[in-house]
Order: structure tokens, then sequence, then C-alpha cells
């Protein structure tokens, strides 16, 4: 099974800041089959980026994903209200498909 | 619009059985792998098991294999997760997740249900 490890657990940032979020596989990942997802109290998760980079349908560009091989980065620029939530990266490449444990964005 | 619509959940005893059940509108649901997701409370994300179009390859979560059993009925658009020797650990809101556009096996989740509460407690 393939653990993912994000960091930090928690980053206290203002609107119109930058954030960096980072996601770290036990074992190599294939670019195709990484996502984030974003996830508000009491919601279901979204999906913000899929393989890796690719954005999904109706997310703003101020989210962008890199990365490869064992290290993923979620970027989010210019912070703004709503995107104060948690985040979570997933490989469905191989199976069981994982999560990491989360990253809460918060308010500074 | 794709809904997802997700039932059955409630509270039941350790050892006990539970049928959940999603409804899937708005896409062509017979074309897709479909998911289940669980989160427990207040924490991440699990992905549960998934099943092929027309059923006939199912995949597992190490923790619940042998006691839940996805199937799907694409004559009425739903997918079902039955668990069975439920135990405290399997407390949680379970999701139905499909994706959007990708008929493979490994896609991401596009769309989410608003997911069902079962708890397992005496």
């Amino acid at each position: 099974e393939i653990v993912l490890t994000q960091s930090p657990g928690t980053l206290s940032l203002s609107p119109g800041e930058t954030a960096t979020l980072s996601c770290r596989a036990s074992q190599i990942v294939s670019t195709r089959y990484l996502a984030w997802y974003q996830q508000k109290p009491g919601q279901a998760p979204r999906l913000l980026i899929y393989g890796a980079s690719s954005r999904a349908t109706g997310v703003p560009d101020r989210f962008s994903g890199s990365g490869s091989g064992t290290d993923f980065t979620l970027t989010i620029s210019r912070l703004e209200p709503e995107d104060f939530a948690v985040y979570y990266c997933q490989q469905y490449g191989s199976s069981p498909w994982t999560f990491g444990q989360g990253t809460k964005v918060e308010i500074k | 619009e794709v809904q997802l619509v997700e039932s059955g959940g409630g509270l039941v005893q350790p050892g006990g059985s539970l049928r959940l059940s999603c409804v899937a509108s708005g896409f062509t649901f017979s074309s897709f792998w479909m998911s289940w997701v669980r989160q427990a409370p207040g924490k991440g994300l699990e992905w549960v098991a998934n099943i092929k179009q027309d059923g006939s390859e199912k995949y597992y979560v190490g923790s619940v294999m042998g006691r839940f059993t996805i199937s799907r009925d694409n004559a009425k658009n739903s997918l079902h997760l039955q668990m069975n020797s439920l135990r405290a650990e399997d407390t949680a809101i379970y999701y139905c997740a499909s994706p959007g556009a990708e008929v493979e096996r490994r896609a991401p989740f596009d769309y989410w249900g608003q997911g069902t509460l079962v708890t397992v407690s005496s």
C-alpha cells in the first residue's frame, strides 16, 4: 500500500498569501494518478487537481499542482477567503487507492 | 446536473449489518467505475471499494475485505455497499464517488454524494 504523507498538518496564512502544500509518497506514483481535493466543513470533497497538474473543471487558476516520483505539491496563489479548508492528496494508480491525512489551511 | 444520493446509514450494533445505496443521475452510470469512500468523524478520507462498469471486477481496502460487498444495478443507476460484521472502527460518513470522464479504473473522483452516516455502537 502506498502511504501518502502530507505536510504541514496546519498552515496559518492571511488572504492574499501563497499556500504551498506537500504530499510525499512511500513509493513512486505516476503523475497520471495523483489528485488533490478540497474539503470544507460539512461538505463532500471537491476535486481540484488530477494527473498531478491538471485543473478540474471550474477550478480557478490560482490552484496549481506539480511534482513527480514521490514528491508532489499543491500551490494556492493569492488565497481567497473561500480557500480556507482542508486539502487531501490521493493516489489512484496502485490499489488500494490511498489519501494523505490532510493539510488544514486556516486564516491567520 | 450530476447527482449522487446516498441512503441507508444509521445506528447499528457491533457485529450487525447495514446496506448502503447510492442513486446516480445526470450521467451515464453504466459507463463508469464507481467507488465508496469513507471518513471517520474528524478524520481523513479512506477509499473503501470500487466496482467495474459491468460488476465483473471488485476491489476492496484490506480492512473491509470479507465483510463488505460492493454491487451495482445499472438498470436502476444504483450502487450498493453491503456491510456485515460491523465494528466500531467502521463508524464514518460513507460517500459514493464517481469519475467524470475517465472510464478506466484508475480515475479521480469528480463527483461525490453528500454522504450517509454509519454509526456502530452498542
